[in-house]
């Protein structure tokens, strides 16, 4: 199976600020990461596909990059209900399999 | 728009099963990936297996080969899981949801909790 890696686990940071988490998987992935966020109580809901596609309705706000084995979602301004959990999920091979989890915290 | 349904939250003792259905509503079931993911309290999302309803057609992952099914009754745009042989650490949030591959895990289910407690 493919191994994921976020880094950091959690991250302080004040509205306005923008926030960068990295997501590494253990062997090429191509373009295949998708990126969620994930609020207490909640099911994830879908950002990012395809490292860099935003998904339908997700603000501009949010933002991938990245191809191979290294991938980053970037918030550029932090707004108050960006506060949550973040995981990464690749495709590029069943099972598919998830990081675990950057939480993003009021500083 | 699609949107999923789950049954409730059950509470099992272990070696036991737990079946947790989820009804879809609003765009065409049977031809997307339905993909059971569940979370440990506390945890991460863990892949567990996924069925084409249009074709019967399933996988799953290895850590979960031989106890558990999924099943797809396309008359009611029912999907089901099974899973047997229930361990403590079986307990987590179930969610069902729309698989698109390369596109993501667009619709999520709410969630069914499922404890596993002697």
């Amino acid at each position: 199976d493919i191994q994921m890696t976020q880094s950091p686990s959690t991250v302080s940071a004040s509205v306005g600020d923008r926030v960068t988490i990295t997501c590494r998987a253990s062997q090429d992935i191509s373009k295949w990461l998708a990126w969620y966020q994930q609020k207490p109580g909640k099911a994830p809901e879908l950002l990012i596909y395809a490292a860099s596609s935003l998904h339908t309705g997700v603000p501009s706000r949010f933002s991938g990059s990245g191809y191979g084995t290294e991938f980053t979602l970037t918030i550029s301004s932090l707004q108050p209900d960006d506060f949550a959990s973040y995981f990464c999920q690749q495709s590029n091979s069943l099972p598919w399999t998830f990081g675990q989890g950057t939480k993003v915290e009021v500083k | 728009q699609v949107h999923l349904v789950q049954s409730g939250a059950e509470l099992k003792k272990p070696g036991s099963s737990v079946t947790v259905s989820c009804k879809a509503s609003g765009d065409t079931f049977r031809d997307y990936t339905i993909t059971w993911v569940r979370q440990a309290p506390g945890q991460g999302l863990q892949w567990m297996g996924r069925i084409i309803p249009l074709l019967g057609v399933t996988k799953f992952a290895q850590k979960f080969q031989g106890r558990f099914t999924i099943t797809a009754d396309k008359s009611t745009n029912t999907v089901s899981m099974e899973l047997s042989s229930l361990r403590l650490d079986d307990t987590a949030v179930y969610y069902c949801v729309r698989d698109r591959d390369s596109h993501g895990i667009d619709y999520w289910g709410q969630g069914t909790l499922v404890t596993v407690s002697s």
